[in-house]
C-alpha cells in the first residue's frame, strides 16, 4: 500500500517568508510525527499526533513553528517568518499508534527546504 | 549530557568484517529501544528493535544494558550494502505522551 507521502519534495524560500509543508500518513496510522534533520546531523524531534490527544509541542524550536492534523489524517507544519537556520529536510512519520513509542514508524521522503 | 549519545564514526572495515556500534542514554526510564538505518539523503526505516533479553535477526544481533544504560548493535560478516548511518532510537514514556529520541548515527563504510 503507499507510504507516508510529503510535499513539497524541495522547498525554496526567502528569508522572512512563511512556509507550509504537507504529511500524508498511512492510512489508519493514528500516530504522527514531525523532525528535522539539518545536513550531517541527527533527527530532532519537533512534534507528535496521538488520535485526538493534545499533541506533544516540546520539540517546537520557536514560537514560528506550528503544526496541525485533521483528525487521523492530513498534517501540516507551518514556519512563519523562515530564517537560514530553518533550513534542513523536515521529515514526517507515522506508525499504528496501538503502542505509541513501540510500533514502527514509517518515513516519508522527507520536503528539503532552503532558506536563502 | 545528551539524551543519546553514539560515536559518530565513520567506521570504515573491510567486507566479511564484525563490527559494533554503542549508544548511550541518559534516561534510566526509558522504555523502549531500536535501531533505524539512514541510508544517504533517504529516510530512516527501521532496523530492529532492541529486547531485554537480547535479539538477533540474520546477521545482526541486539543487545540492551539497562544498568548500564546502553544498547548495541553487532553485524557478522558485513556487506558493501550494510553502508549507511545506523541510529539508535529510545522511547520516554512522558506526561505529555511518547517521545522517541533518536542520536545523531554512526556512519558505517564497508570496504572492498
Amino acid at each position: 500500500g503507499a507510504g507516508v507521502s510529503q510535499s513539497p519534495s524541495n522547498k525554496v524560500t526567502e528569508k522572512g517568508k512563511d512556509v507550509e509543508l504537507r504529511c500524508d500518513p498511512i492510512s489508519g496510522h493514528t500516530a504522527l510525527y514531525w523532525y528535522r534533520q539539518r545536513l550531517g546531523q541527527g533527527l530532532e524531534f519537533l512534534i507528535y499526533f496521538q488520535g485526538n490527544s493534545a499533541p506533544d509541542k516540546s520539540g517546537l524550536p520557536s514560537d514560528r513553528f506550528s503544526a496541525e492534523r485533521t483528525g487521523e489524517s492530513v498534517s501540516t507544519l507551518t514556519i512563519q517568518r523562515t530564517q537560514q537556520e530553518d533550513s534542513a529536510v523536515y521529515l514526517c512519520a507515522s506508525s499504528l499508534g496501538r503502542m505509541p513509542g513501540t510500533d514502527t514508524q514509517y518515513f516519508g521522503p522527507g520536503t528539503r527546504l532552503t532558506v536563502l | 549530557r545528551k539524551e543519546v549519545e553514539q560515536d559518530p564514526g565513520p567506521f570504515n572495515v573491510p567486507e566479511g568484517a564484525t563490527v559494533a556500534f554503542n549508544c548511550t542514554y541518559s534516561n534510566s526510564a526509558s522504555q523502549s529501544f531500536f535501531w533505524y538505518r539512514q541510508d544517504c539523503r533517504k529516510e530512516p526505516k527501521l532496523l530492529m528493535s532492541v529486547y531485554s533479553s537480547g535479539n538477533e535477526d540474520g546477521r545482526f544481533t541486539a543487545q540492551l544494558n539497562r544498568a548500564s544504560q546502553y544498547i548495541s548493535l553487532l553485524i557478522r560478516d558485513s556487506k558493501l550494502s550494510d553502508s549507511a548511518t545506523y541510529l539508535c532510537v529510545v522511547n520516554l514514556l512522558t506526561g505529555g505522551g511518547n517521545k522517541l529520541t533518536f542520536g545523531t548515527g554512526t556512519q558505517l563504510k564497508v570496504e572492498l
